[in-house]
């Protein structure tokens, strides 16, 4: 079973506004990253969020980390039509590379 | 420095039948993961594989192996496909004492 849950499941804006994603995990972790997919292709590493970090800024890209809540979200800021994609949290919760992916968000930026 | 590469791209194949798929991870990266992604069960983790190793193992029965070479290529195996094994696999490099994975574009399996 998947440890992370995302919310919404699916998502669509139009283009210049900002989206966003939320993800809640189970057990406690070492890190949470965030991947993005295209249609079915591989995944790209967006971010990774440490588990004693709150905040990180990548370009477009904020994440914030609630440890006391299990949760994340991912702000994408001034979307873009090029970031239609799904979105998916995954966590590392053995120190290991084994990630647990929640179920992700489909998010579709509309022109 | 060039990606992580799958081969083959496309496969169609039986039930009963095996297949192999492949896996050449960016040049230095020597953990290498695998993934099953169906649209029921999403993103699963199959198993990891570091120095010719597995290390660690996801919840799969025995029909899912998979092997590291020294040169830290690897291939995963199935065999006595099912219907249920139609998936997309990824594989995923990881330069050591790094988190962050890197994704090939992933062998999309048909079983009919």
């Amino acid at each position: 079973s998947q440890q992370g849950e995302e919310d919404p499941q699916a998502l669509s804006i139009q283009e210049g506004e900002n989206a966003t994603m939320n993800c809640s995990y189970k057990t406690s972790i070492n890190n949470l990253q965030w991947y993005r997919q295209n249609s079915g292709r591989g995944l790209v590493h967006l971010i990774l969020i440490r588990s004693n970090e709150r905040e990180k800024h990548s370009g477009r890209l904020r994440v914030t980390l609630d440890t006391s809540k299990k949760s994340s979200s991912l702000l994408i800021t001034a979307s873009r039509a090029a970031d239609t994609a799904s979105y998916f949290c995954a966590t590392d919760f053995q120190g290991a590379q084994k990630l647990v992916f929640g179920q992700g968000t489909r998010l579709t930026i509309n022109p | 420095k060039a990606g992580v590469t799958q081969t083959p791209r496309y496969l169609i194949k039986t039930r009963g039948q095996q297949v192999t798929l492949s896996c050449s991870p960016i040049s230095g990266h020597r953990s290498v993961s695998w993934y099953q992604q169906t649209p029921g069960q999403g993103l699963q983790f199959l198993f990891e594989y570091f120095s010719e190793t597995q290390r660690n193992k996801g919840n799969f029965p025995g029909r899912f192996s998979g092997r590291q070479f020294s040169n830290s290529r690897s291939e995963m195996n199935v065999s006595t496909l099912e219907l249920g094994d139609s998936a997309l696999y990824l594989c995923a490099s990881t330069r050591t004492g790094r988190n962050e994975q890197f994704f090939g574009p992933g062998t999309r399996l048909t079983v009919l």
